[in-house]
């Protein structure tokens, strides 16, 4: 079974702290994902990796940046954390061509007070 | 950009009711499509995938989905509901187009035992 996991399930943090997200998967995928999960609005892709050292801005990439050194982890860092980063959130891998299945890790409920 | 409507936000019914859940996307091309669930607690999983052929597609747990093209729809169906179903359901859909995963909003099941 895939399995991807998060570094923390509840983190809070102060406003304009530096946060980092880290997410590991066990299953040598390419393709590692970090989306953000709001109340009516869905999953928001912020950026996504198809291979090491790569990285591509998704559709809400502000306030964020990522570092993919090793295939089976890949960062989210929020470099000076708002109120408005307040959110759950998701990393995702998948392996093959991008259009396949993600798979899922558990989630960071993040609080910025 | 791919935009997925899922139009019920909070879908309420009692056990054993005959389910169905919208989904919509805003433009033909070649799509994959997608339901993930997410259980209270638990981390998002795929429910069940569209990537060509017939387009009613089986997933576990008893699901199912009809992929109609010339309706940009792919609605998830069940027919009769049980108390675990309680989860939020979420569509996506790649586009080959832009190659990327758009999701809708989510649609936030409760079965009243």
């Amino acid at each position: 079974d895939v399995k991807v996991t998060q570094s923390s399930r509840y983190l809070v943090k102060r406003t304009g702290e530096k946060v980092f997200l880290e997410c590991v998967q066990d299953m040598d995928h390419e393709n590692m994902f970090w989306y953000r999960q709001d109340p009516g609005l869905g999953l928001r892709l912020i950026y996504f990796s198809y291979d090491v050292k790569m990285k591509e801005k998704g559709d809400i990439p502000e306030g964020y940046s990522v570092s993919r050194e090793k295939k089976e982890r890949f960062s989210l860092i929020l470099e000076s954390a708002s109120t408005n980063q307040t959110s759950m959130y998701l990393c995702a891998s998948s392996g093959g061509p991008p259009y396949n299945e993600q798979f899922f890790g558990p989630g960071t409920r993040l609080t910025v007070l | 950009a791919q935009s997925v409507s899922q139009h019920n936000h909070h879908v309420i019914l009692s056990e054993a009711a005959s389910l169905e859940l919208g989904c919509n996307y805003s433009y033909g091309g070649t799509v994959n499509l997608f339901w993930y669930v997410q259980y209270p607690g638990q981390h998002l999983q795929l429910l069940l995938k569209y990537f060509s052929g017939d387009p009613l597609v089986k997933g576990i747990k008893g699901f199912e989905a009809e992929f109609i093209k010339s309706k940009f729809s792919f609605n998830l169906r069940k027919p009769s509901v049980q108390w675990s179903d309680t989860a939020e359901y979420f569509c996506a859909v790649y586009d080959f187009g832009n190659e990327k995963l758009t999701f809708g909003t989510g649609t936030r099941l409760t079965i009243i035992p």
